[in-house]
Protein backbone atom coordinates (compact mmCIF):
# COMPACT_ATOMS: atom_id res chain seq x y z
CA UNK A 1 0.00 0.00 0.00
CA UNK A 2 1.52 2.95 -0.72
CA UNK A 3 -1.21 5.48 0.34
CA UNK A 4 -0.60 7.90 3.10
CA UNK A 5 -0.42 6.45 6.50
CA UNK A 6 -1.20 7.65 10.11
CA UNK A 7 -0.44 6.59 13.53
CA UNK A 8 -2.32 5.89 15.78
CA UNK A 9 -5.74 5.14 14.35
CA UNK A 10 -6.77 5.96 17.72
CA UNK A 11 -5.84 7.95 20.63
CA UNK A 12 -7.70 8.25 24.31
CA UNK A 13 -5.82 10.44 26.69
CA UNK A 14 -6.55 12.46 29.88
CA UNK A 15 -6.60 15.78 29.98
CA UNK A 16 -3.59 17.78 30.22
CA UNK A 17 -1.20 14.75 28.84
CA UNK A 18 0.57 15.01 25.86
CA UNK A 19 0.08 12.84 22.77
CA UNK A 20 2.05 12.90 19.59
CA UNK A 21 0.72 11.65 16.38
CA UNK A 22 2.94 10.65 12.84
CA UNK A 23 1.56 10.91 9.28
CA UNK A 24 3.60 8.94 6.55
CA UNK A 25 2.96 10.58 3.25
CA UNK A 26 3.17 9.06 0.07
CA UNK A 27 6.50 9.03 -0.54
CA UNK A 28 7.47 11.28 -3.99
CA UNK A 29 4.96 13.99 -2.31
CA UNK A 30 6.95 17.08 -1.47
CA UNK A 31 3.85 18.85 0.07
CA UNK A 32 2.43 17.42 3.45
CA UNK A 33 -0.31 18.82 5.30
CA UNK A 34 -2.15 18.71 8.61
CA UNK A 35 -6.27 18.83 9.34
CA UNK A 36 -8.73 18.96 11.53
CA UNK A 37 -11.70 17.59 11.29
CA UNK A 38 -14.84 17.69 14.19
CA UNK A 39 -18.16 16.18 13.53
CA UNK A 40 -20.51 18.01 11.53
CA UNK A 41 -17.12 19.66 9.97
CA UNK A 42 -15.43 19.91 7.00
CA UNK A 43 -11.68 19.94 7.56
CA UNK A 44 -9.70 22.43 9.00
CA UNK A 45 -6.57 23.49 7.62
CA UNK A 46 -3.62 23.43 10.79
CA UNK A 47 -0.51 23.49 8.62
CA UNK A 48 1.66 22.39 5.84
CA UNK A 49 5.32 21.47 5.02
CA UNK A 50 7.10 21.81 1.71
CA UNK A 51 9.96 19.44 1.78
CA UNK A 52 11.31 20.03 5.65
CA UNK A 53 10.17 23.77 5.80
CA UNK A 54 6.77 24.52 7.92
CA UNK A 55 5.11 27.22 5.13
CA UNK A 56 2.13 28.42 6.59
CA UNK A 57 0.31 28.13 10.35
CA UNK A 58 -3.28 28.49 10.58
CA UNK A 59 -4.43 30.76 13.54
CA UNK A 60 -6.03 27.30 14.75
CA UNK A 61 -2.76 26.14 15.97
CA UNK A 62 -1.96 27.46 19.14
CA UNK A 63 0.96 27.15 21.06
CA UNK A 64 0.39 24.26 22.62
CA UNK A 65 0.42 22.42 18.73
CA UNK A 66 3.74 21.60 17.27
CA UNK A 67 4.63 20.18 14.02
CA UNK A 68 7.79 18.76 12.31
CA UNK A 69 8.61 17.23 9.26
CA UNK A 70 12.83 17.03 10.79
CA UNK A 71 13.64 15.36 7.14
CA UNK A 72 11.22 15.98 4.33
CA UNK A 73 9.55 12.86 4.83
CA UNK A 74 7.07 11.85 7.77
CA UNK A 75 5.86 14.01 9.91
CA UNK A 76 4.92 14.74 13.24
CA UNK A 77 1.90 16.61 15.31
CA UNK A 78 2.08 17.13 18.56
CA UNK A 79 -0.30 17.97 21.06
CA UNK A 80 0.90 19.86 24.72
CA UNK A 81 -1.40 19.77 27.79
CA UNK A 82 -4.20 18.43 25.75
CA UNK A 83 -7.64 19.86 26.41
CA UNK A 84 -11.02 17.97 26.16
CA UNK A 85 -11.45 20.69 22.57
CA UNK A 86 -8.79 19.44 21.00
CA UNK A 87 -10.95 16.31 20.55
CA UNK A 88 -11.34 15.70 17.01
CA UNK A 89 -10.10 13.46 13.89
CA UNK A 90 -6.43 14.81 12.91
CA UNK A 91 -6.46 14.40 9.32
CA UNK A 92 -2.25 14.26 7.47
CA UNK A 93 -2.65 14.58 3.40
CA UNK A 94 0.38 14.48 1.06
CA UNK A 95 0.62 16.05 -2.78
CA UNK A 96 2.68 17.17 -5.52
CA UNK A 97 1.54 20.43 -6.42
CA UNK A 98 0.99 20.87 -10.69
CA UNK A 99 1.73 24.50 -11.27
CA UNK A 100 1.57 26.28 -14.44
CA UNK A 101 -1.92 27.00 -16.40
CA UNK A 102 -4.06 25.21 -14.38
CA UNK A 103 -2.65 24.98 -10.99
CA UNK A 104 -3.73 22.43 -8.77
CA UNK A 105 -2.92 20.85 -5.54
CA UNK A 106 -4.55 17.43 -5.24
CA UNK A 107 -4.09 16.15 -1.97
CA UNK A 108 -4.16 12.49 -1.14
CA UNK A 109 -5.57 11.96 2.81
CA UNK A 110 -4.54 9.55 5.33
CA UNK A 111 -7.26 7.49 7.50
CA UNK A 112 -6.42 10.43 10.22
CA UNK A 113 -6.32 9.70 14.27
CA UNK A 114 -8.90 10.38 16.03
CA UNK A 115 -8.20 11.76 19.53
CA UNK A 116 -10.49 11.86 22.88
CA UNK A 117 -9.37 13.57 25.68
CA UNK A 118 -11.47 13.14 28.70
CA UNK B 1 -11.68 35.31 3.64
CA UNK B 2 -12.70 32.79 1.29
CA UNK B 3 -15.63 30.56 1.93
CA UNK B 4 -17.50 27.73 0.53
CA UNK B 5 -21.02 27.19 1.40
CA UNK B 6 -22.41 23.47 0.45
CA UNK B 7 -25.83 22.22 0.21
CA UNK B 8 -28.03 20.87 1.29
CA UNK B 9 -26.26 19.92 4.41
CA UNK B 10 -28.23 16.50 4.79
CA UNK B 11 -30.00 14.41 2.19
CA UNK B 12 -32.08 11.02 2.39
CA UNK B 13 -33.23 9.77 -0.47
CA UNK B 14 -34.58 6.18 -2.02
CA UNK B 15 -31.99 4.04 -3.88
CA UNK B 16 -32.99 4.73 -7.72
CA UNK B 17 -33.40 8.18 -7.18
CA UNK B 18 -31.17 11.26 -8.60
CA UNK B 19 -29.56 13.78 -6.91
CA UNK B 20 -27.45 16.91 -7.45
CA UNK B 21 -25.88 18.73 -4.53
CA UNK B 22 -24.12 22.10 -4.69
CA UNK B 23 -21.25 24.09 -3.74
CA UNK B 24 -21.10 27.55 -3.41
CA UNK B 25 -18.47 30.77 -2.72
CA UNK B 26 -18.25 34.19 -3.89
CA UNK B 27 -14.78 33.71 -4.71
CA UNK B 28 -12.79 32.50 -7.94
CA UNK B 29 -11.06 29.40 -7.17
CA UNK B 30 -8.41 28.46 -9.56
CA UNK B 31 -9.56 24.70 -8.83
CA UNK B 32 -11.99 22.70 -7.03
CA UNK B 33 -12.32 19.19 -5.84
CA UNK B 34 -14.73 16.72 -4.68
CA UNK B 35 -13.93 14.12 -1.57
CA UNK B 36 -16.35 11.69 -0.55
CA UNK B 37 -15.52 10.53 3.25
CA UNK B 38 -16.62 7.64 4.96
CA UNK B 39 -17.37 7.75 8.83
CA UNK B 40 -13.82 6.78 10.78
CA UNK B 41 -12.13 7.48 7.67
CA UNK B 42 -9.90 10.22 5.73
CA UNK B 43 -11.48 11.83 2.49
CA UNK B 44 -10.72 10.45 -0.40
CA UNK B 45 -10.54 12.26 -4.00
CA UNK B 46 -13.05 11.60 -6.74
CA UNK B 47 -12.34 15.02 -8.87
CA UNK B 48 -10.68 17.87 -10.06
CA UNK B 49 -12.39 20.24 -12.06
CA UNK B 50 -10.18 23.10 -13.30
CA UNK B 51 -11.81 24.90 -16.40
CA UNK B 52 -14.92 27.11 -16.14
CA UNK B 53 -17.81 25.65 -17.57
CA UNK B 54 -15.97 22.03 -17.49
CA UNK B 55 -18.23 19.05 -16.82
CA UNK B 56 -16.55 15.65 -16.01
CA UNK B 57 -17.89 12.31 -15.42
CA UNK B 58 -17.17 9.33 -12.94
CA UNK B 59 -19.73 6.45 -13.53
CA UNK B 60 -22.96 7.60 -12.64
CA UNK B 61 -21.30 11.08 -10.98
CA UNK B 62 -20.94 14.04 -13.08
CA UNK B 63 -19.44 17.33 -11.93
CA UNK B 64 -19.74 20.41 -13.41
CA UNK B 65 -17.47 23.38 -12.32
CA UNK B 66 -19.30 27.36 -13.31
CA UNK B 67 -18.51 29.35 -15.48
CA UNK B 68 -17.04 31.56 -13.08
CA UNK B 69 -14.95 29.13 -11.53
CA UNK B 70 -17.00 30.08 -8.34
CA UNK B 71 -19.14 27.38 -7.58
CA UNK B 72 -19.67 23.62 -8.23
CA UNK B 73 -22.29 20.66 -8.30
CA UNK B 74 -22.28 17.30 -8.22
CA UNK B 75 -25.15 15.33 -9.92
CA UNK B 76 -25.77 11.51 -8.97
CA UNK B 77 -27.67 9.56 -11.25
CA UNK B 78 -29.49 6.25 -10.12
CA UNK B 79 -28.21 6.56 -6.43
CA UNK B 80 -27.23 3.42 -4.64
CA UNK B 81 -26.70 2.77 -0.99
CA UNK B 82 -22.83 2.60 -1.86
CA UNK B 83 -23.08 6.33 -2.28
CA UNK B 84 -23.65 7.10 1.26
CA UNK B 85 -21.51 9.07 2.76
CA UNK B 86 -19.94 12.80 3.23
CA UNK B 87 -19.48 14.43 0.15
CA UNK B 88 -16.80 17.68 0.83
CA UNK B 89 -15.86 19.87 -1.79
CA UNK B 90 -12.70 22.23 -1.70
CA UNK B 91 -11.10 24.85 -3.61
CA UNK B 92 -7.37 25.98 -3.82
CA UNK B 93 -7.13 29.36 -4.66
CA UNK B 94 -5.02 31.42 -7.33
CA UNK B 95 -2.01 32.60 -5.17
CA UNK B 96 -2.72 30.50 -1.86
CA UNK B 97 -1.36 27.29 -1.07
CA UNK B 98 -3.71 25.73 0.88
CA UNK B 99 -6.80 24.66 0.25
CA UNK B 100 -10.54 25.04 1.58
CA UNK B 101 -12.95 22.97 2.65
CA UNK B 102 -17.04 23.25 2.93
CA UNK B 103 -18.62 22.08 5.61
CA UNK B 104 -19.95 18.85 3.11
CA UNK B 105 -23.31 16.92 2.46
CA UNK B 106 -24.22 14.09 4.48
CA UNK B 107 -25.91 11.66 1.78
CA UNK B 108 -27.53 8.52 3.14
CA UNK B 109 -29.50 6.33 -0.12
CA UNK B 110 -31.98 4.11 1.92
CA UNK B 111 -32.03 0.62 0.34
Amino acid sequence: DTGVSQDPRHKITKRGQNVTFRCDPISEHNRLYWYRQTLGQGPEFLTYFQNEAQLEKSRLLSDRFSAERPKGSFSTLEIQRTEQGDSAMYLCASSFPLRGANFRDEQFFGPGTRLTVL
Amino acid sequence: TQLLEQSPQFLSIQEGENLTVYCNSSSVFSSLQWYRQEPGEGPVLLVTVVTGGEVKKLKRLTFQFGDARKDSSLHITAAQPGDTGLYLCAGAGNRDDKIIFGKGTRLHILP
